[in-house]
C-alpha cells in the first residue's frame, strides 16, 4: 500500500524559504515509470501544479513558480523535497505530494497547510 | 500555455445526471482525467484517460471526451457524491501538468 505523508513547517515568514519533505512508503521512489510532484491549494481555490520529479532525477517545474522552486529527492531516505524561495501571502495553501505516471496523478498525500505569515 | 475552463458550480436534486465540463483546445487530442476532492481531503481520481474508472469508482462515474470540450457525468447523483471536481491533463508540448478551475458540485 503506497502512502505518502507531507511533513514541515506549518508557518514561514516573508520572504524566507518553504522547505517540505514527502516521505513516502510501500513503493521505492527510485522505481522506474513514476514521478513525485507537489500541488498547491490555496485557501478556497483550485488545485496548482508546482513541479515534478523523474526517478531519474529530471525536473519539471510550472513556469510560473520556476525561478524560486527546487524539487530533489532523497533515495536513500525514500523521501522527496520541496524547497520554494522568497515565500509572499499569495504562497500561503496545502501543499499535496503525489505520485503520478506521465498522465495522471494516482496516489497523494494528504497535504499540509503552510501559513506565510511574520 | 494550456488552459483547461470548468464552469465553477452545479447544483443538483437527487437522482439527477449531473455533467462537469471542461474546456480546452482541442482537448481530444490530450487525455482528461478527473479528480473528486471532498472537504478537507486530498483529490481522489475518479476517471482517467477520459474514460476509464480506477478501482473501486461506482459505474455511476462515467467520461468522454470530443472537440474542444471533456465531461464527467454522474448518474443518480447522491448526497455523498457531493465535493469539488477537477481535470487535469498532460501538455506533452511544454511538459506541464495542468488543472481546470474546478467545480463545486452541490446535491440539493
Amino acid at each position: 500500500q503506497v502512502q505518502l505523508q507531507e511533513s514541515g513547517p506549518g508557518v514561514v515568514k516573508p520572504s524566507e524559504t518553504l522547505s517540505l519533505t514527502c516521505s513516502v512508503s510501500g513503493v521505492s521512489i527510485n522505481r522506474t515509470r513514476y514521478y513525485w510532484g507537489w500541488i498547491r491549494q490555496s485557501p478556497g481555490k483550485g488545485l496548482e501544479w508546482i513541479g515534478s520529479i523523474y526517478y531519474s532525477g529530471s525536473t519539471y517545474y510550472n513556469p510560473s513558480l520556476k525561478s524560486r522552486v527546487s524539487i530533489s529527492v532523497d533515495t536513500s531516505k525514500n523521501r522527496v523535497s520541496l524547497k520554494l524561495d522568497s515565500v509572499t501571502a499569495a504562497d500561503t495553501a496545502a501543499y499535496h505530494c503525489a505520485r503520478h505516471e506521465l498522465r495522471y496523478f494516482d496516489q497523494w498525500g494528504q497535504g499540509t497547510l503552510v501559513t506565510v505569515s511574520s | 500555455s494550456y488552459v483547461l475552463t470548468q464552469p465553477p458550480s452545479l447544483s443538483l436534486a437527487p437522482g439527477q445526471t449531473a455533467r462537469i465540463t471542461c474546456g480546452g483546445s482541442n482537448i481530444v487530442s490530450k487525455s482528461v482525467h478527473w479528480y473528486q476532492q471532498m472537504p478537507g481531503q486530498a483529490p481522489a481520481m475518479v476517471v482517467y484517460d477520459d474514460r476509464d474508472r480506477p478501482s473501486g469508482i461506482p459505474e455511476r462515474f462515467s467520461g468522454t471526451n470530443s472537440g474542444n470540450t471533456a465531461t464527467l457525468t454522474i448518474s443518480r447523483v447522491e448526497a455523498g457524491d457531493e465535493a469539488d471536481y477537477y481535470c487535469q491533463v498532460w501538455d506533452s508540448s511544454s511538459d506541464r501538468w495542468v488543472f481546470g478551475g474546478g467545480t463545486k458540485l452541490t446535491v440539493l
